[in-house]
């Protein structure tokens, strides 16, 4: 069975610094998806990045980018010029690439929190 | 409008008691799922379904049942509710391809005293 790890239950930042969060996944698949999602205190998850397994370009959405190491089953989240806004649950996925295999498996979380 | 709802989104139940959470969605996506989240566990899959007459265990369906009435509609009962089924209950949909993104309602916050 997959298994995702997130081993900093939680990490502090102050505002305008960069943060990266960890999680690591355990898998014998070859093709398979990576998800981070953030919960903030409204407590919706919203997804922030996604990156498929068989692309080696490490996927950015603004301030927010991962370093994906497929080969160390890695997938850390790195958040740049840290915002209040940004302070919430961050949630590591990973699911199955084959069809009908859309169950996401989670880690246990990250609680980030900004220092003003 | 919200595409995704969930309906309570807060209820404290008893003992024993029959509880159903409701989840609806407007994206047309034929892909719905339940999670409950504790603190320190991330979230857990109790069941999915990818269309109405599809219906899966996830890896905690134990005390829970699901109907999909709609394509759009997907219930979670639970039949006599126990105290360590309080949790934070989500929804979410997916649809067929792509990234198959889940989109997550704003969940429901369940107490059983």
């Amino acid at each position: 069975a997959q298994t995702v790890t997130q081993s900093q239950p939680e990490m502090s930042v102050q505002e305008a610094e960069t943060v990266t969060l960890s999680c690591t996944y355990d898998t014998s698949e070859s093709d398979y998806y990576l998800f981070w999602y953030k919960q903030p205190p409204s407590r919706q998850m919203i997804l922030v990045i996604r990156q498929e397994a068989y692309k080696q370009q490490n996927a950015t959405e603004n301030r927010f980018s991962v370093n994906f190491q497929k080969a160390a089953k890695s997938f850390s989240l790195k958040i740049s010029d840290s915002q209040l806004g940004d302070a919430a649950m961050y949630f590591c996925a990973y699911r199955r690439g084959n069809f009908g295999n859309e169950k996401l498996t989670f880690g246990t979380g990250t609680r980030l929190t900004i220092i003003p | 409008d919200a595409d995704v709802t969930q309906t309570p989104r807060n209820r404290i139940t008893k003992t024993g008691k029959r509880i159903m959470l409701e989840c609806s969605q407007t994206k047309g996506h034929d892909r719905m799922y339940w999670y409950r989240q504790d603190p320190g566990l991330g979230l857990r899959l109790i069941y999915y379904s990818f269309d109405v007459k599809d219906i899966n265990k996830g890896e905690i369906s134990d005390g829970y049942s699901v109907s999909r009435q709609a394509q759009a509609k997907f219930s979670l009962s639970l039949e006599s509710a126990i105290p360590n089924q309080t949790a934070l209950y989500f929804c979410a949909t997916s649809e067929e391809r792509g990234y198959n993104e889940q989109f997550f309602g704003p969940g429901t916050r369940l107490t059983v005293l």
